[in-house]
């Protein structure tokens, strides 16, 4: 079975600076794909980032960058120069490349940048 | 532009009431499936569709039925919802292609149901 964790259920973070969302998973699967969904208070679900697990080098996008560690299967989230606009529930998600296209989602953490 | 689109946003119904739940994609995928959200445990994915009239349970579908009779379009039904029901529901979709741009869920607006 496959499972992914974020322990953090809240956190905050002062606008412009740097927060880290935490994520670990749990899969047999060679080769899967992680990914962080953003879902502000409109309940949209937002792709932020996408990593695949055979690549080494870790996914960048603007602001939102991961590290992934492999082998202790973590997959954090970075949030640099925090907007107030970055204000939402973030899901951490894994998709194995085998078996029923089904992604497991975290539990969520909901994070608030402070004014 | 490429969407999935959900209705209704809003729902409350009475218990044992029938009801559906449309979901429509324009991007011609051949994946899609339901989850429900509720809070402290995430996405649960109730049922998934590889195809036109390829279905199978998820997680969660004990109370729930899908159909897939187009490509397009994939409903969520509920024959006698319960109070436990009362959650948040995503469609999603997705390419069945496996490479790193297809990997890519994109969801609906989400339903919030209330089952009373």
């Amino acid at each position: 079975a496959q499972t992914v964790t974020q322990s953090q259920p809240e956190m905050s973070v002062q606008e412009a600076e740097t927060v880290t969302l935490s994520c670990t998973y749990d899969t047999s699967e060679n080769n899967y794909y992680l990914f962080w969904y953003k879902q502000p208070p409109s309940r949209q679900m937002i792709l932020v980032i996408r990593q695949e697990a055979y690549k080494q080098q870790n996914a960048t996008e603007n602001r939102f960058s991961v590290n992934f560690q492999k082998a202790a299967k973590s997959f954090s989230l970075k949030i640099s120069d925090s907007q107030l606009g970055d204000t939402a529930m973030y899901f951490c998600a894994i998709w194995p490349e085998s078996g029923t296209y089904k992604y497991i989602f975290g539990t969520g953490t909901r994070l608030k940048v402070l004014a | 532009e490429a969407q999935v689109t959900q209705n209704p946003r809003y729902l409350i119904t009475v218990t044992g009431k029938k009801l559906t739940v449309t979901c429509s994609q324009n991007m011609n995928h051949e994946y899609m499936s339901w989850y429900r959200q509720d809070p402290g445990l995430g996405l649960r994915q109730i049922y998934y569709s590889m195809n036109v009239e390829v279905t199978d349970k998820g997680d969660v579908p004990e109370g729930y039925k899908v159909s897939r009779k187009e490509k397009r379009n994939f409903p969520l039904i509920l024959e006698s919802p319960s109070p436990n029901q009362t959650s948040l529901y995503f469609c999603a979709s997705s390419s069945k292609v496996r490479s790193v741009s297809n990997t890519e869920a994109f969801f609906g607006q989400g339903t919030r149901l209330t089952v009373v």
